[in-house]
C-alpha cells in the first residue's frame, strides 16, 4: 500500500466553480500536511501547509485535515483559469522525509 | 537569491552510461531531496539527506547514488543508465516545512 493515495483526476471546470482535491495517507506517524501547486514544464512551489486537523483558510484556498480519516483535503473556491496546473498533497512525519502523492491535473475554462 | 540550482537542465544518455545530476542551495538549508517525475506522475523520492555527511534512501532508490560532503551540494549519480530511469528530476532544500525546488533536469535514455 502506498503511503499518499491521491485522486488522479483530471479536473476539468468551468470557471468560478468550486473545486474539491483529495489525498488520504496510511502512515499514522504524518504529522504536517502540504499542498503544492506545479505549472507545467516548472518545479513545485508550496501552496498551503498545516499540522493539525481542522480547516485553514487562505484567500480562496481551504485545506482540511482529518487525521481520525487520514484524509486530507484542498478545496478552492472561485476557480480562475490561473488556477490550472497540477496540484500535488505532501506529508511529513518530522521535518525529513517529505512525501508526495500522485497529482491532480486541474484545467479551468472560462 | 539563487534558490536552488540544478544542473545540467537537459541531457540525453546511452543505456549504460554514467552521469551526476548537479545540485546546489545558498539558502543553508539542512534538508534536501531528490525526486524524479514520470510523465502525469506524482514525484517519487529517491534519496534524501538531512544534513552534511547524512543520507538515506527513499521510495526508488535503485540504480542511484547520492552524497552529501556540504550543506551547499547533493549530487545525484546514475550508474549504468537504464531507459527506465527516463524522468524528470528534481532536487529540492528544506529548512521548515516549505521545501523549494529546483527547475528539473529533463534527463532521456536511448
Amino acid at each position: 500500500q502506498k503511503e499518499v493515495e491521491q485522486d488522479p483526476g483530471p479536473l476539468s471546470v468551468p470557471e468560478g466553480a468550486i473545486v474539491s482535491l483529495n489525498c488520504t495517507y496510511s502512515n499514522s506517524a504524518f504529522q504536517y500536511f502540504m499542498w503544492y501547486r506545479q505549472y507545467s514544464r516548472k518545479g513545485p512551489e508550496l501552496l498551503m501547509y498545516t499540522y493539525s486537523s481542522g480547516n485553514k483558510e487562505d484567500g480562496r484556498f481551504t485545506a482540511q485535515v482529518d487525521k481520525s480519516s487520514k484524509y486530507i483535503s484542498l478545496f478552492i473556491r472561485d476557480s480562475q483559469p490561473s488556477d490550472s496546473a497540477t496540484y500535488l498533497c505532501a506529508m511529513s512525519a518530522r521535518t525529513d522525509k517529505l512525501i508526495f502523492g500522485t497529482g491532480t491535473r486541474l484545467q479551468v475554462f472560462p | 537569491n539563487a534558490g536552488v540550482t540544478q544542473t545540467p537542465k537537459f541531457r540525453i544518455l546511452k543505456i549504460g552510461q554514467s552521469m551526476t545530476l548537479q545540485c546546489t542551495q545558498d539558502m543553508n538549508h539542512n534538508y534536501m531531496y531528490w525526486y524524479r517525475q514520470d510523465p502525469g506522475m506524482g514525484l517519487k523520492l529517491i534519496y534524501y539527506s538531512v544534513g552534511a555527511g547524512i543520507t538515506d534512501k527513499g521510495e526508488v532508490p535503485n540504480g542511484y547514488n547520492v552524497s552529501r560532503s556540504t550543506t551547499e551540494d547533493f549530487p545525484l549519480r546514475l550508474e549504468l543508465a537504464a531507459p527506465s530511469q527516463t524522468s524528470v528530476y528534481f532536487c529540492a532544500s528544506r529548512m521548515q516545512l516549505e521545501a523549494f525546488f529546483g527547475q528539473g533536469t529533463r534527463l532521456t535514455v536511448v
